[in-house]
């Protein structure tokens, strides 16, 4: 079936410091890429949806250029999380959809943890 | 907007039963697609049973199964002969045929199977 592979899956930086998160279609084309943050013990909160080619369309309150995304191939999205901050810390999920009948299929997600 | 709703933060059943998750979900578009995804602790999104609106029999995949009620915008997943992997977050999700293929979800229901 179709995966989506989430780099990395966990990683801890400083505060300050960028951190940028891969989703790779490995064996479909992802036109579009949808990021989503998800806290602890709560839904996932839809972040962004990143199209091959184009700038990405981000939801309300999210800031774009704290949360970078980059989607200049068909088979790869790119979170960048910029001067990092505690705050940050979260659960991140990439997630796109393989055919034409809706089937979304979603990364493995990434913990990010800011010190 | 659309919303999506589960008003059972969590549940609990004994391994072999049966149990139920409610979801509503509040749209005025007639042609939309119903999801719900299972989190287990690995964190990662599995898809469990998907329907079409316009499909009136009720989707079915092995030991899950959904009830939906297109008037009143319900879509209950009923886990039968529930075993212990089942235990995990489940959400209900969301999304019309032309709303950029954007998933909303449900606040999640947090279900624990009993041996």
């Amino acid at each position: 079936g179709a995966v989506v592979s989430q780099h990395p899956s966990r990683v801890i930086c400083k505060s300050g410091t960028s951190v940028k998160i891969e989703c790779r279609s490995l064996d479909f084309q992802a036109t579009t890429m949808f990021w989503y943050r998800q806290f602890p013990k709560k839904s996932l909160m839809l972040m962004a949806t990143s199209n091959e080619g184009s700038k990405a369309t981000y939801e309300q309150g999210v800031e774009k250029d704290k949360f970078l995304i980059n989607h200049a191939s068909l088979t790869l999205s790119t979170l960048t999380v910029t001067s990092a901050h505690p705050e940050d810390s979260s659960f991140y999920i990439c997630s796109a959809i393989p055919g034409r009948n809706y089937g979304y299929t979603f990364g493995s997600g990434t913990r990010l943890t800011v010190v | 907007a659309q919303t999506v709703t589960q008003s059972q933060p969590e549940m609990s059943v004994q391994e072999a039963e049966t149990v139920t998750l409610s979801c509503t979900y509040d749209t005025s578009e007639n042609n939309y697609y119903l999801f719900w995804y299972k989190q287990p602790p690995s964190r990662q999104m599995i898809l469990v049973i998907r329907q079409e609106a316009y499909k009136q029999q009720n989707a079915t995949e092995n030991r899950f199964s959904v009830n939906f009620q297109k008037a009143a915008k319900s879509f209950s997943l009923k886990i039968s002969d529930s075993q212990l992997g089942d235990t995990a977050m489940y959400f209900c999700a969301f999304t019309e045929s032309n709303a950029g293929n954007m998933l909303t979800f449900g606040g999640g229901t947090r279900l624990m199977v009993k041996p």
